[in-house]
């Protein structure tokens, strides 16, 4: 089964407003990673937060974790056309199962211009 | 050099068909992933290689073959695949495989259809 679980599968906004994805996990993680794919194509790393780290930013990207919950949110600020893709989330496995990543079902995202 | 890359993007094959996806990065990475996707669903792990040993097989039907030559290059040779093999192939690498603690980079995929 899928490690980690993402709401909402779909995301429907107009440009400039902010776009918010939550995703929620099973078992303990040491991090959790935040992937985005356009229609077709390869994954792009967006941002990876230690389990020790409450909230991370990369430009309009902002991450919290909250290892209690065993969630993590993904908001985008400032939304815009170009941001149009699905976001994973992901979590590594430990133990044995060093580099295995797994990922959520997705958040497919659109922004209208 | 920042990229995965992965030949071709596009395949058709037969089911009776020998083919093989190539994948290639350049940035001192030593693990390399394959990763199956289907339409509308999350990427699933296939074969992980961490220092150019194979690490771990997701039971994978063997007709699905990885080999890793070198520290760059990962290849996926395929064999009788059958038409519900038809998907999005990724390659990824990482700079290591320990613990997940580093972020993948992907490349752009093979997309696959199997006739």
């Amino acid at each position: 089964s899928q490690q980690g679980e993402e709401d909402p599968q779909a995301l429907s906004i107009q440009e400039g407003e902010n776009a918010t994805m939550n995703c929620s996990y099973k078992t303990s993680i040491n991090n959790l990673q935040w992937y985005r794919q356009n229609s077709g194509r390869g994954l792009v790393h967006l941002i990876l937060i230690r389990s020790n780290e409450r909230e991370k930013h990369s430009g309009r990207l902002r991450v919290t974790l909250d290892t209690s919950k065993k969630s993590s949110s993904l908001l985008i600020t400032a939304s815009r056309a170009a941001d149009t893709a699905s976001y994973f989330c992901a979590t590594p496995a430990g133990g044995t199962s060093y580099g295995k990543l797994t990922f959520g079902q997705g958040t497919i995202l659109t922004v209208h211009p | 050099d920042t990229e995965v890359t992965q030949t071709p993007k596009h395949l058709v094959m037969g089911m009776t068909n020998k083919k093989s996806l190539k994948c290639e990065q350049h940035m001192g990475h030593r693990a390399m992933y394959w990763y199956k996707q289907k339409a509308k669903k999350p990427p699933e792990l296939m074969f992980v290689y961490s220092y150019e040993k194979l690490s771990i097989n997701e039971s994978v039907p063997s007709r699905f073959s990885p080999e890793c030559p070198n520290s760059s290059l990962l290849n996926l040779h395929l064999h009788a695949l059958q038409p519900e093999d038809s998907a999005l192939y990724l390659c990824a690498s990482s700079l290591s495989a320990l613990r997940g603690n580093y972020g993948y980079t992907f490349g752009s995929g093979t997309r696959l259809t199997v006739v």
